[in-house]
């Protein structure tokens, strides 16, 4: 089956910042890659998907970019603001289910 | 509010024990999915239905059982507790049957401290 690997762990960057998580998948079949933010107390919230057919994808502050070659995908967000401290989750799929990586603690300090 | 409805929100019981977490997916969702989530392991798949039948199946432990009823909420049923089965239970709808067809919802969670 699917596996996804998510790095890094832990991340803290200064407000205004930019912060990149990166995640690789296994299975080239898989043609969809979401992003989820876990605030806490919260689920899981779907905030940016791309499928396997485009490279990139932006949504104001957020972008994603995927490396079909490489199979790796990758969540940039610039100029982070407090309100972006929150747990992301890769996720990866071929159809179902969905196969989240381990999750990456980003902590925006102002 | 993402439209998924979990409860009990939070509960405590002993090990050996047996508890049911119920979920209610949104309106006209059809797959309800079951997903782990302990400190170290992420989210972790347990078991999808869609429209009542048996979708997918992860890592469910044979003490996990699940089903969705014909009006479309699911339960998760733990049975035989361990102490390692301590984890935040989240319950996740979408339309159809492969996630690829749309996002995921999560709802609040429930979580189990078994004691």
């Amino acid at each position: 089956g699917e596996n996804v690997e998510q790095h890094p762990s832990t991340l803290s960057v200064q407000e205004g910042d930019s912060a990149v998580i990166k995640c690789t998948y296994s299975d080239s079949a898989s043609n969809y890659f979401p992003w989820y933010k876990q605030e806490l107390g919260k689920g899981p919230q779907l905030i940016i998907d791309i499928r396997s057919n485009v490279g990139e994808k932006k949504d104001q502050r957020i972008a994603v970019t995927l490396n079909k070659t490489a199979k790796h995908f990758s969540l940039h967000i610039t100029e982070t603001q407090p309100e972006d401290s929150a747990v992301y989750f890769c996720a990866a799929i071929i159809n179902t289910p969905l196969v989240f990586g381990k999750g990456t603690r980003l902590s925006v300090i102002a | 509010d993402s439209g998924v409805t979990q409860t009990p929100k939070h509960l405590i019981t002993a090990t050996g024990q047996r508890v049911t977490l119920r979920c209610s997916p949104r309106s006209g969702d059809l797959s309800v999915y079951w997903y782990q989530q302990s400190l170290d392991q992420g989210l972790q798949f347990l078991i999808q239905y869609y429209n009542g039948e048996e979708r997918a199946k992860g890592n469910i432990l044979e003490r996990f059982s699940a089903q969705q009823f014909p009006d479309l909420h699911s339960e998760l049923n733990l049975s035989s507790l361990e102490l390692g089965d301590s984890a935040l239970y989240f319950c996740a709808s979408s339309v159809g049957a492969g996630v690829g067809t749309g996002e995921l919802f999560f709802g609040e969670g429930s979580r189990l401290t078994v004691l």
